[in-house]
């Protein structure tokens, strides 16, 4: 079965500063990572995903994640915070790279201070 | 090219109502997905589906939850006798050959 640990349920950054939301996960066989941000009242949008290759990936809005295979860990990251990044962020698993449905985690409210 | 769509964004009902959600997946996408989110909670799996099948529905309740996905027109979502605990939002996501799913906005129950 798989899982994914999302350990912090807040996290506070000042604006200008670098953030890290962290995801660990567990899987059998290759796993098929997301990053998704939600705004209050709104559904998922999709920031990046790890297939294979490359164990940085880039996303939307200036974010990335790193791949970490002997850690299972899939932390996002992004260089310098925006009050706008201010979101719910959801780091999901699957097993599979098609059409399979993704296991989330429970959610990290990121909080952007001015 | 619209986004996944549902309807309605916001529905009330009383306890042993009928709630019927919609959702009308990407144009060219025939898988669809639908999820749950409880209050502070993340997204749980509910059923899969594609054209006229049902591929995984071991995340609904086996109880007055059901879901189809037509020939033709949206997915529905079926919750009879809705409870209290019935109250959450939920979504659907559709995805096309490549797998990636974009979702759509969400129907909030309320359920009195």
């Amino acid at each position: 079965a798989q899982s994914v640990a999302q350990p912090e349920d807040q996290v506070n950054v000042a604006e200008g500063n670098p953030l890290t939301v962290k995801c660990t996960y567990s899987v059998s066989g290759n796993p098929y990572l997301f990053w998704y941000v939600q705004y209050p009242n709104r559904g998922l949008q999709f920031l990046l995903k790890y297939i294979t290759g490359d164990n940085l990936v880039k996303g939307s809005y200036g974010f990335e994640a790193e791949f970490n295979k002997s850690q299972t860990s899939f932390h996002l990251k992004k260089p310098s915070a925006l009050v706008s990044d201010s979101a719910l962020y959801f780091c999901a698993v699957s097993h599979f790279s098609g059409n399979t449905p993704l296991v989330f985690g429970k959610g990290t409210r990121l909080s952007v201070i001015a | 090219n619209a986004g996944v769509m549902q309807n309605p964004r916001h529905l009330v009902r009383r306890r042993g109502q009928e709630a019927r959600l919609r959702c009308s997946p990407m144009k060219g996408h025939s898988h669809v997905y639908w999820y749950r989110q409880l209050p502070e909670e993340g997204l749980k799996f509910m059923v899969y589906l594609q054209k006229e099948n049902i591929i995984d529905e071991s995340g609904m309740p086996k109880e007055r939850f059901s879901a189809e996905f037509p020939k033709e027109g949206p997915s529905i979502l079926r919750i009879q006798q809705v409870v209290r605990g019935d109250s959450a939002a939920y979504f659907c996501a559709s995805s096309g050959t490549s797998g990636e799913q974009f979702f759509g906005p969400g129907t909030r129950l309320t359920v009195l």
